[in-house]
């Protein structure tokens, strides 16, 4: 089974500040990684995924993540974050291939980003 | 990319009737799609996981009887929640996978109270 951690719950920050989200992971198997965004009362949109290869792991939106397989890290960053970036941002691994749970999205608790003027 | 829809985004019932929610791909072929379910201010939890054509998958702790799943085609997954109760009020998602290294792709929810 996996499980995932989201460090922090809240997180404000300044607008055109640097924002970096914590995300760590425990699997016993490979993984895949994901970050996700929502906007109140809608769905999930993909920001970025880590499947293999590069470690830097550029996104939608001006974000990127680095994949620690040593700390079991994949956390999110942003240089310049913008009063639109306010929103709730969800770390998610899946199992890798093959595995019986292949396939299922593991999320963690959310990390709310508000950005002020 | 590739596009997800539920409908209905808002339902309104009352307690003892059934609910019924779709999933649709609309420029996909889903393998499988899933059920989640999300409490105000908290994360996703999986409740099922459905494949066209065989029965659906429950979570530990989701009640198959109460929550239906059909996934009538490789585009569409429906939800039933019958007998509903307020404890039921809850936002729904689903997402629809169409397998090997890609992501989920998720629909944008509905909203679902139970008065």
């Amino acid at each position: 089974a996996q499980s995932v951690t989201q460090l922090d719950s809240q997180v404000p920050v300044f607008e055109e500040a640097p924002v970096e989200l914590r995300c760590n992971y425990s699997s016993s198997v490979s993984v895949y990684l994901f970050w996700y965004v929502q906007y109140p009362n809608q769905g999930l949109q993909l920001l970025l995924k880590y499947l293999s290869g590069s470690t830097l792991v550029k996104g939608i939106n001006g974000f990127e993540a680095e994949f620690n397989k040593s700390q079991t890290s994949f956390h999110l960053r942003k240089p310049s974050v913008h009063i639109s970036d306010t929103a709730e941002y969800f770390c998610a691994v899946s199992e890798y291939a093959g595995g019986t749970s292949y396939g299922k999205l593991t999320f963690g608790q959310g990390t709310i980003l508000t950005v002020h003027p | 990319g590739a596009v997800v829809s539920q409908h209905p985004s808002w339902v309104i019932c009352k307690s003892g009737t059934s609910v019924k929610i779709e999933c649709r791909s609309l420029d996909f072929q889903a393998t499988t799609m899933f059920w989640y379910r999300q409490f105000p201010k908290q994360s996703l939890m999986l409740m099922a996981t459905s494949n066209e054509g065989s029965k659906a998958t429950y979570e530990q702790g989701v009640e198959k009887d109460k929550f239906l799943i059909n996934h009538a085609s490789l585009t569409l997954s429906t939800l039933t929640v019958t007998s509903a109760h307020p404890e039921d009020s809850s936002f729904y998602i689903c997402s629809a996978w169409a397998g090997g290294g890609y992501e989920q792709y998720f629909g944008p929810g509905t909203r679902l109270t139970v008065t």
